[in-house]
């Protein structure tokens, strides 16, 4: 069982729609957990950052974490075609900033 | 941009080949970290350096090395290459010794096919 897990998708949504990204992770131990977009040809940005449990708003993205569930999940309201791209989570696995990643999402929004 | 940037953008090698990647981190930034990422899957930590010297490292051989410089200019050696080394080389930079809260800036990587 890999540590963190993401369906690969790709998720294909209409323009204004809601994207809903989620990911299991395996060890409880786990504390931070991030939300990474990462565009064709560049590098993951860094688009959340939560710890413990509960809800994290920034913008159109709210971030959701469930320790009981080790289940993670990240919402895109009022989705543009410029959110297309791939949705890395992501956590710390010991201590320090060295991250374990999903294995991303792909997200496609239509115009 | 994050201000990182590495060279060169994509490279060519043959198995048995070695390969050197460059990254230069953002200005001020102390730490930094490299990882592999292959088609279709999320990046998988290397190795990180803070100040110089190697700060804890992830599941690959020996053959992979790196080095830092007191310019915060890092390098990862590959040597032997692998046909399965065929992947995108991120290097992410970040400003302390490397805590869960440090946040990490990632460059736009390097291409590296294996033939």
């Amino acid at each position: 069982q890999k540590e963190v897990e993401q369906d690969p998708g790709p998720l294909s949504v209409p323009e204004g729609a809601i994207v809903s990204l989620n990911c299991t992770y395996s060890n409880s131990a786990f504390q931070y957990f991030m939300w990474y977009r990462q565009y064709s040809r560049k590098g993951p940005e860094l688009l959340m950052y939560t710890y413990s449990s509960g809800n994290k708003e920034d913008g159109r993205f709210t971030a959701q974490v469930d320790k009981s569930s080790k289940y993670i999940s990240l919402f895109i309201r009022d989705s543009q075609p410029s959110d297309s791209a791939t949705y890395l989570c992501a956590t710390p696995k010991a201590a320090g900033n060295k991250l374990t990643f999903g294995g991303g999402t792909r997200v496609l929004v239509k115009p | 941009e994050t201000g990182v940037t590495q060279s060169p953008t994509h490279l060519i090698k043959t198995r048995g080949q070695q390969v050197t990647l460059r990254c230069s981190s953002q200005s001020g930034h102390n730490t930094v970290s490299w990882y592999q990422q292959a088609l279709g899957q999320g990046p998988q930590f290397i190795f990180q350096y803070y100040r110089e010297e190697e700060n804890g490292r992830g599941n690959f051989p020996p053959r992979f090395s790196g080095l830092q410089f007191p310019n915060y200019s890092s390098e990862l050696n590959v040597n032997a290459l692998e046909l399965d080394d065929s992947a995108l080389y991120l290097c992410a930079s970040s400003f302390g010794q490397g805590m869960s809260t440090d946040t990490q800036y990632f460059g736009p990587g390097t291409r590296l096919t294996v033939l």
